[in-house]
């Protein structure tokens, strides 16, 4: 069985400030893994994902996640948030062997002027 | 495309009803997932499709819940008798059958049991 843990509920930043939302996972098989987004009152989104290849993956709206076997980790960066980047943040992840998405507690990022 | 549909958006509803939740798929997508959300437990998998079959049940609370995907195109989660501790926010996603292809979400049907 697999398992997802986001290591903090919440993030508050400033805008235009760094930022990094952590995901660390947990198989015994090959996985892949996804950030999903959530705005207030609507579905999640997926932001970006990794299946095989380069382990650094890129979304469209600046934000990249890192993949990294040895510490199974996949954490979210962004080097400069917008107000509009408040939301929440869930990281998931999927083994080869079935259809399971497993998603972790979710980080709520918020972001200030 | 239309994206996922999920009715109704609300519903509130007495402890004791019995509680239909409906959600259509992308057309052409052949897994279908529902899950529940609430402040307390997250995002929980409640049960998923493949082509129409129930693959995985296991997330479903108890015998008062049950699924059906009778075709391709329309899903129902029913819950009977519904308890208050069933409010939560019920999603519906659906997906490609590859493992590697991204859910896509419904906005979600919020649940009130009083």
């Amino acid at each position: 069985a697999q398992s997802v843990t986001q290591l903090d509920s919440q993030v508050p930043v400033f805008e235009e400030a760094p930022v990094e939302l952590r995901c660390n996972y947990s198989s015994s098989v090959s996985v892949y893994l996804f950030w999903y987004v959530q705005y207030p009152n609507q579905g999640l989104q997926l932001l970006l994902k990794y299946l095989s290849g380069s382990t650094l993956v890129e979304s469209i709206n600046g934000f990249e996640a890192e993949f990294n076997k040895s510490q199974t980790s996949f954490h979210l960066r962004k080097p400069s948030v917008h107000i509009s980047d408040t939301a929440e943040y869930f990281c998931a992840v999927r083994n080869n062997q079935g259809g399971k998405l497993i998603f972790g507690q979710g980080t709520e990022l918020s972001v200030k002027p | 495309d239309a994206g996922v549909i999920q009715s109704p958006r609300h519903e509130v509803t007495e402890m004791g009803q019995e509680v239909t939740l409906r959600c259509k798929p992308i057309s052409g997508h052949n897994s279908l997932f529902w899950y529940r959300q609430t402040m307390m437990r997250g995002l929980e998998l409640l049960i998923y499709f493949n082509n129409n079959v129930p693959i995985d049940d296991s997330g479903m609370p108890e015998d008062r819940f049950s699924a059906k995907m009778p075709n391709a195109s329309f899903s129902t989660l029913k819950i009977q008798p519904s308890e208050p501790r069933d409010s939560a926010v019920y999603f519906c996603a659906s997906s490609l059958y590859d493992l590697g292809s991204p859910l896509h979400f419904g906005n979600g049907t919020r649940l009130t049991v009083t």
